[in-house]
Order: structure tokens, then C-alpha cells, then sequence
């Protein structure tokens, strides 16, 4: 398995333009998660979905972020419009077996830093 | 609300000695409990957990941590350092009685092994 892949891996754009997220989550897994990585902040949920449905997004941080999920292969996260303190590493992590206690497995990252 | 503690930024150990990587943890009932690694420029990596059961939990790379109850922490130790294992580490807390519960990631603690 190629484990979870996330694309782009850096991105940089200027501020207010939209920028997008994409992840593919390992083969069978129901759970998806979108983190967010700064050095002031650490690692923060931004959403989780359970069988491609939102479940919890309270830490998405505002209206100019939303995360969609069409299907079980493919999420997306996007930011519109992006502003600098967007900057930051963000994270997809996906978790199968449908346990809570199972483990999060996380894609590389992507690197956005917005100008 | 739940919380996870990690005290120290960074640890550093010389190679060949014993580590410990500190966690403590707040949660409402029973925790499940996490330990990931992230190597640089890398997503996290479950390393193990707790569940229930011993509380000696050992997991990938000769780790182990060691769950007490009463304190409410959840150490993370290696009996022998390794230059490889100089990394981030995360200690994660979930609560156990039901329902939807988001895993809380602590700040994380920089291990440096010394060669």
C-alpha cells in the first residue's frame, strides 16, 4: 500500500488566492482527519470524517476553510482566500477497522506558505 | 476537556543510555493512549498505544511506555538511545466511553541522541 498521499506537497501562493488541499486515504480506511502543523500552535484537528461524513469540524477556523470528502478515495481541502497566517503544514490522516482506539496513519504533508 | 502534557521541549540523551519521554494526560473516564514519532519533514508514525490490559505497552523500534493510572501519565522509554531515534514525539489522549471523541494531541518533545 502506498499509505496516504497528499498532493501538493509545497505549495506557495500569494495572499487571496484560493488554495487546494487534496488527499487520498489508504485503500479501505473510513476515517479521515485534516490537521494543521505550526510551531506556535502545534498539531490541531482542523476536521474528521467518518464514511465520507463530517463529523467534526469545530476546528476549522473560519468560513474561509472548508473540506469536502465525495468519496472514500478522495478529500479536499480548501482554503479561499488564503492569507498568511495560513501558513503551516497541513496533515490528512486516515484510520481503518471502524476502532477508535486504532491508530491514525498520516500522509507526508503540504507545506503551504502564502505571501 | 481532555489534554494532553508533554513538560519538556527537548530531551537529550547520550547514545547507548536510557531514555524517557514524558507524557501526562486529563481525560474523562478511561484513556486510550498514543505515542507517534515524526521525523523531519515526515508525517506522524504510530509508534503504540495503550488500550487496556498491561500497563507495560511495547511498540515499534524497542519502544515502550509504561501506563499508571494514578499519576495519569503515560511515559514513553527506550532502554538504549539510538542516533536514529533523535526525532518529535507526540503523545495523544482519547477518552474510552463512547461515542465520538477527538484524539488530543500533545505539543511534542524534541529527542536528540548524542553520538
Amino acid at each position: 500500500d502506498a499509505g496516504v498521499i497528499q498532493s501538493p506537497r509545497h505549495e506557495v501562493t500569494e495572499m487571496g488566492q484560493e488554495v487546494t488541499l487534496r488527499c487520498k486515504p489508504i485503500s479501505g480506511h473510513n476515517s479521515l482527519f485534516w490537521y494543521r502543523q505550526t510551531m506556535m500552535r502545534g498539531l490541531e484537528l482542523l476536521i474528521y470524517f467518518n464514511n465520507n461524513v463530517p463529523i467534526d469540524d469545530s476546528g476549522m477556523p473560519e468560513d474561509r476553510f472548508s473540506a469536502k470528502m465525495p468519496n472514500a478515495s478522495f478529500s479536499t481541502l480548501k482554503i479561499q482566500p488564503s492569507e498568511p497566517r495560513d501558513s503551516a503544514v497541513y496533515f490528512c490522516a486516515s484510520r481503518g477497522g471502524g476502532l477508535s482506539y486504532n491508530e491514525q496513519f498520516f500522509g507526508p504533508g503540504t507545506r503551504l506558505t502564502v505571501l | 476537556a481532555q489534554s494532553v502534557a508533554q513538560p519538556e521541549d527537548q530531551v537529550n540523551v547520550a547514545e547507548g543510555n536510557p531514555l524517557t519521554v514524558k507524557c501526562t494526560y486529563s481525560v474523562s473516564g478511561n484513556p486510550y493512549l498514543f505515542w507517534y514519532v515524526q521525523y523531519p519533514n515526515r508525517g506522524l508514525q504510530f509508534l503504540l498505544k495503550y488500550i487496556t490490559g498491561d500497563n507495560l505497552v511495547k511498540g515499534s523500534y524497542g519502544f515502550e511506555a509504561e501506563f499508571n493510572k494514578s499519576q495519569t501519565s503515560f511515559h514513553l522509554k527506550k532502554p538504549s538511545a539510538l542516533v536514529s531515534d533523535s526525532a518529535l514525539y507526540f503523545c495523544a489522549v482519547r477518552g474510552n466511553s463512547g461515542g465520538y471523541q477527538k484524539v488530543t494531541f500533545g505539543t511534542g518533545t524534541k529527542l536528540q541522541v548524542i553520538p
